[in-house]
């Protein structure tokens, strides 16, 4: 039972570069979120998915692009990579969607460098 | 402007006592919070919760207690064990913040717990 999924686990880009982190999901979770933390600045929510075909803004959302590929997949991308991008990207899942009091589980994250 | 808000960056505690981390929100609108652990290189993972409608919840080792007319939180570890050293982060959410939530949450800047054996 592998739970949330994140590839890859480490990589350097270099300033104009564009990637795209991949999650992926089998708790058959409908709500997928995408964080990113910064020292000093606890977790702060990028983009999320309340379930399969949609997807929001979260408080961070400038320079990133989601897509919610299917109901277990949910991919963040960068299309070009600025070195205040340099973070630790975590992806989350949650059971239900509007008004849960599920707690997300999450992966354990993509450090991503960018020069 | 920080909704949730964990003011202690760092506790050290001597094994088999008490750890007590503290947690701050603003936002009224919040209805349930969390408390998360993580390890480095790892991700946060989920210890415990508690609704607003509750002052306590205890599992274990673990006791969150919430006090509504102060916006505060806290999580009590009794007794505090080697193992227990990391990053615990608050969170918090609402049915309505802002709108429809969406089970999302705001988290806490995060406090580094040590407990020296």
């Amino acid at each position: 039972n592998a739970g949330v999924t994140q590839t890859p686990k480490f990589q350097v880009l270099k300033t104009g570069q564009s990637m795209t982190l991949q999650c992926a999901q089998d708790m058959n979770h409908n709500s997928m979120y995408w964080y990113r933390q910064d020292p000093g600045m606890g977790l702060r929510l990028i983009y999320y998915s309340a379930s399969e075909g949609t997807t929001d803004k979260g408080e961070v959302p400038n320079g990133y692009n989601v897509s919610r590929l299917n109901k277990r997949e949910f991919s963040l991308r960068l299309e070009s990579a600025a070195p205040s991008q340099t973070s630790v990207y975590f992806c989350a899942s949650s059971e239900r969607g509007q008004g849960s009091h599920q707690p997300q589980h999450f992966g354990d994250g993509t450090r991503l460098s960018i020069l | 402007d920080q909704q949730v808000k964990q003011n202690s960056p760092s506790l050290s505690v001597q094994e088999g006592r008490i750890s007590i981390l503290n947690c701050d929100y603003t936002n009224s609108m919040f209805d349930y919070f969390l408390w998360y652990k993580k390890y480095p290189a790892e991700g946060p993972t989920f210890l415990i919760s508690i609704s607003s409608i509750k002052d306590k919840n205890e599992d274990g080792r673990f006791t969150v207690f919430l006090n509504k007319s102060a916006k505060h939180l806290s999580l009590h570890i009794v007794p505090s064990q080697p193992g227990d050293s990391a990053v615990y982060f608050c969170a918090a959410g609402g049915s309505l913040v802002g709108g429809t939530s969406y089970g999302k949450l705001t988290f806490g800047q995060g406090t580094i717990l040590t407990v020296h054996p």
